[in-house]
């Protein structure tokens, strides 16, 4: 079965700061794409950045990245230059291609001034 | 501007009662989903469909039901069967080519009186 774990429900940065958001996942599929999706307060979710599983290079998003490390099964997201506007809910998300998307419980993130 | 429009925005369910939450989108998208999202438990499917007229059945799919008449249209009925039915519903639509990120409309919160 597929799985994804955030296992920080909460999480604080002060503003211009960088924070890192964890993501574990678990699959049997060797191909499949893991996502980071924001959710402002608004609630319309938004797509951050997307990674492809066979890619060995981290991808990256002007100023949030990715530290995918495959064989640990981690995917997590670094946002730099923490700005007000990042402040959201973050979901962590997974394919292998069935048509079938599984998410994780999501981080809060707070961002002080 | 292409995009997903779910309305309305807000919904309000007496007990007892079937309602029906709108999902369109005009991306040209053949895949759409909906999902339902409770604090903290991030987003799980409900349905998902990836041609007219053809659907399935996703991970809580007990007390709702789907039809897709026409390719940009999705709309979920939540039935009088749906116990615990108060929640935030997201639509979302992806090409139909696997890993491709889902595109979601802005939801709706229904709320059962």
């Amino acid at each position: 079965a597929q799985t994804v774990t955030q296992s920080q429900p909460e999480m604080s940065v002060q503003e211009a700061e960088t924070v890192t958001l964890s993501c574990t996942y678990d699959t049997s599929e060797s191909d499949y794409y893991l996502f980071w999706y924001k959710q402002p307060p608004s609630r319309q979710m938004i797509l951050v950045i997307r990674q492809e599983a066979y890619k060995q290079q981290n991808a990256t998003e002007n100023r949030f990245s990715v530290n995918f490390q495959k064989a640990a099964k981690s995917f997590s997201l670094k946002i730099s230059d923490s700005q007000l506007g990042d402040a959201a809910m973050y979901f962590c998300a997974s394919t292998t291609g069935t048509y079938k998307y599984i998410f994780g419980t999501g981080t809060r993130l707070k961002v002080l001034a | 501007d292409g995009g997903i429009t779910q309305s309305p925005k807000y919904l309000f369910r007496k007990e007892g009662q079937n309602v029906t939450l709108s999902c369109e989108q005009n991306l040209n998208h053949d895949a759409m989903y909906w999902y339902r999202q409770d604090p903290g438990q991030g987003l799980r499917l409900i349905y998902y469909s990836q041609i007219v007229n053809d659907f399935q059945k996703g991970d809580i799919a007990e007390g709702y039901s789907v039809s897709r008449e026409k390719k940009e249209s999705f709309p979920l009925t939540v039935t009088s069967a749906q116990k615990n039915p108060t929640a935030f519903y997201l639509c979302a639509s992806s090409i139909l080519i696997s890993y491709n990120e889902q595109f979601f409309g802005p939801g709706t919160r229904l709320t059962v009186l």
